[in-house]
C-alpha cells in the first residue's frame, strides 16, 4: 500500500471553477506537507507548504491540512487555464531527514 | 539564471550503454538529490548528498552510482542501461534549515531503446 494516496485524474474544470485536489496518508510521522504544481516537461514547482494542521491561503490557492484524518487538501479559487498543469502533494517525515514522498499526482485541465 | 540546471534534457541511448547526467546549484543549498519519475508521473527518490556526503541512498540497482564533487554539482551515472531505466530523472536541491524549500530542475528524459 502506498504512503501517500492520491486521486491521478484527469480532472477537467470550466474556468472560474473552484477546484479542491486530496491526499491521503497513512504515516502519522509524516510532519511537513507540501503541494507542488508541474507543468507538462518541466520540474515540479513549490506552490505551498504547511506545517500544522489548519489552513494556508496565498492568493487563490488555500492547504487546508487535518492531521487527526491524515487528509490534506487544495482549493483553487477563480481557475484559470494557465492553471492547467499536474498538481503532487508531498510530504516529510521528521525522521527521514528531507525525503520528499510523493502521490502520484492529478492532472487538471482548466477549460476556457 | 537557472537555479538548478541539468545536462542534457533529452538522452536517447542503446540498451548496455553507460550514461552520465550533471546537475548543478547556484542556489547555495547543502543538499542535493536525484528523483525519478517514471511514465505515470510517479516520483521517487533515489539519492541524497549533504554537502558532498551520502545521506540517502534508496533501494536502487547498483548500476546507479551519484557523485558529488562539491556541494554545488550532483552527477548521476548508469552502467549497462536497461529498457526499464527510461524515465524522467530530476535534480533537486534544498536548504538545511528548511527542508521543504525544494527547488527542481527541469528533468533529463532519458529514453533507452
Amino acid at each position: 500500500q502506498k504512503e501517500v494516496e492520491q486521486d491521478p485524474g484527469p480532472l477537467s474544470v470550466p474556468e472560474g471553477a473552484i477546484v479542491s485536489l486530496n491526499c491521503t496518508y497513512s504515516n502519522s510521522a509524516f510532519q511537513y506537507f507540501m503541494w507542488y504544481r508541474q507543468y507538462s516537461r518541466k520540474g515540479p514547482e513549490l506552490l505551498m507548504y504547511t506545517y500544522s494542521s489548519g489552513n494556508k491561503e496565498d492568493g487563490r490557492f488555500t492547504a487546508q491540512v487535518d492531521k487527526s484524518s491524515k487528509y490534506i487538501s487544495l482549493f483553487i479559487r477563480d481557475s484559470q487555464p494557465s492553471d492547467s498543469a499536474t498538481y503532487l502533494c508531498a510530504m516529510i517525515k521528521e525522521t527521514s531527514g528531507s525525503r520528499l514522498t510523493f502521490g502520484e499526482g492529478t492532472q487538471l485541465t482548466v477549460n476556457p | 539564471d537557472t537555479a538548478v540546471s541539468q545536462t542534457p534534457k533529452y538522452l536517447v541511448t542503446q540498451m548496455g550503454n553507460d550514461k552520465s547526467i550533471k546537475c548543478e546549484q547556484n542556489l547555495g543549498h547543502d543538499t542535493m538529490y536525484w528523483y525519478k519519475q517514471d511514465s505515470k508521473k510517479f516520483l521517487k527518490i533515489m539519492f541524497s548528498y549533504n554537502n558532498k556526503e551520502l545521506i540517502i541512498n534508496e533501494t536502487v540497482p547498483n548500476r546507479f552510482s551519484p557523485k558529488s564533487p562539491d556541494k554545488a554539482h550532483l552527477n548521476l551515472h548508469i552502467n549497462s542501461l536497461e529498457l526499464g531505466d527510461s524515465a524522467v530523472y530530476f535534480c533537486a536541491s534544498s536548504p538545511r534549515a528548511r527542508v521543504y524549500g525544494y527547488t527542481f530542475g527541469s528533468g533529463t528524459r532519458l529514453t533507452v531503446v
